[in-house]
This record gives structure tokens, C-alpha cells and sequence, in this order.
């Protein structure tokens, strides 16, 4: 089954860039990478979603690699409010009904 | 505009017994879904529902199920409740089918089993 692998925790400084990978080698041609974050004692907020294209938005960057089977989220400045946990999930849309199969996670602390 | 309501936030029962957890979506939303996260399993997707019909289910004992009411409101009931279901149980609305569309969730409720 489709899966997403993300390292476990990642260290980034304050204004600092945060790249944040993600590998979804079992991606298919209509699955959408979506990414979404966790902040302490909250439910997750949505960050960004691509399919093949590179995305941009207010809060992020999304990297999509030619063959999709990896993907980037990038912060561009990093601050404290962005410590959270990031989750990159795949889509899968099959004959009108979807699978929301989200990875474990990366735990982002960033140092003052 | 509201954000997704869930109630109650916090629960405990024991283990046998069965529970109801409500979601209100953003107004204006009609799709529901909801997720279960645990330290070991992470986020699972349960089920969405939209249009008073579950759309999509993920892989969970029949013992959990929902329903959506006219005005899109959501409950989730699980039934013979095991010590395993201690969880946070998260209720995410979003305008129309998940396909694409941007989910918004809520604080969850946090239900401990004894």
C-alpha cells in the first residue's frame, strides 16, 4: 500500500530555511501530496498541496521531484511558532473515493 | 467564521462501554472526516462523511461508525469499547469531497478508556 516515509525530527535555527523531505516511492499518477502541520496540543492545519508542479503559497514551498516519488516542504524563515509536527500525505482518489494515508511525522524544533 | 467544534474534549469510560463524540463543521462546509491518533499508529483516517452519506472508509472494526445530519453536524459512536480505542479523535471539515480540497480541523476529543 501507498506509504510516506519522513525522518523522525529535524533542527532548523530561527530565520533560518527549513527543508523538510518526504519519500513517497509508491506514489501513483493521481495521488496529491498534501502536507500538514501539528502544533502542540492542536489539530492539524494545512500547509500546502501539489500534484506534479511546484507550489507555492503564504506559508510555504512545495518541491515536487519529476518523478514524484519525493517531495519538499520548504519554510523560507523559520520562527519559533513554526515548531510542530509536519505530516506529508498522499491522496489516493480511486473510482470517485479517496485514501488520506499520512506519514509518522517530523518533529521540527526551532532554536532561538 | 467558527472554526470545527468537537465535543465533549475530554472523555473516559470503561472498557465495554460505548461513546458518542459530535463535530460541528465550519458553516458552510459539507464533508466531514474523522481521524484517530495514537502515539503508536499516528493519524489513521476513519471515515468521511458528506451529503448525510459516508463516502470513504478506512480501515477500522464496525464497531466504530458515524453519521452526518442535515445541517452537516457529525457524530462518531464507538461501541464495546477497548482499552486499545484511548485515542484523540480528530473531526476535519472541508467545503466539498476531499479530493482537493483544503480540511480544517478541529481540537479533537481526547478519550481514555479504563
Amino acid at each position: 500500500d501507498a506509504k510516506t516515509t519522513q525522518p523522525n525530527s529535524m533542527e532548523s535555527n530561527e530565520e533560518e530555511p527549513v527543508h523538510l523531505p518526504c519519500n513517497h516511492s509508491t506514489i501513483s499518477g493521481t495521488d496529491y501530496i498534501h502536507w500538514y502541520r501539528q502544533l502542540p496540543s492542536q489539530g492539524p492545519e494545512y500547509v500546502i498541496h501539489g500534484l506534479t508542479s511546484n507550489v507555492n503559497n503564504r506559508m510555504a514551498s512545495l518541491a515536487i521531484a519529476e518523478d514524484r516519488k519525493s517531495s519538499t516542504l520548504i519554510l523560507h524563515r523559520a520562527t519559533l511558532r513554526d515548531a510542530a509536527v509536519y505530516y506529508c500525505i498522499l491522496n489516493r482518489v480511486t473510482s470517485g473515493t479517496y485514501k488520506y494515508i499520512f506519514g509518522t511525522g517530523t518533529r521540527l524544533k526551532v532554536l532561538a | 467564521k467558527a472554526g470545527v467544534t468537537q465535543t465533549p474534549r475530554y472523555l473516559i469510560k470503561t472498557r465495554g462501554q460505548q461513546v458518542t463524540l459530535s463535530c460541528s463543521p465550519i458553516s458552510g462546509h459539507r464533508s466531514v472526516s474523522w481521524y484517530q491518533q495514537t502515539p503508536g499508529q499516528g493519524l489513521q483516517f476513519l471515515f468521511e462523511y458528506f451529503s448525510e452519506t459516508q463516502r470513504n472508509k478506512g480501515n477500522f472494526p464496525g464497531r466504530f461508525s458515524g453519521r452526518q445530519f442535515s445541517n452537516s453536524r457529525s457524530e462518531m459512536n464507538v461501541s464495546t469499547l477497548e482499552l486499545g480505542d484511548s485515542a484523540l479523535y480528530l473531526c476535519a471539515s472541508s467545503y466539498d469531497r476531499v479530493f482537493v480540497n483544503t480540511q480544517y480541523f478541529g481540537p479533537g476529543t481526547r478519550l481514555t478508556v479504563l
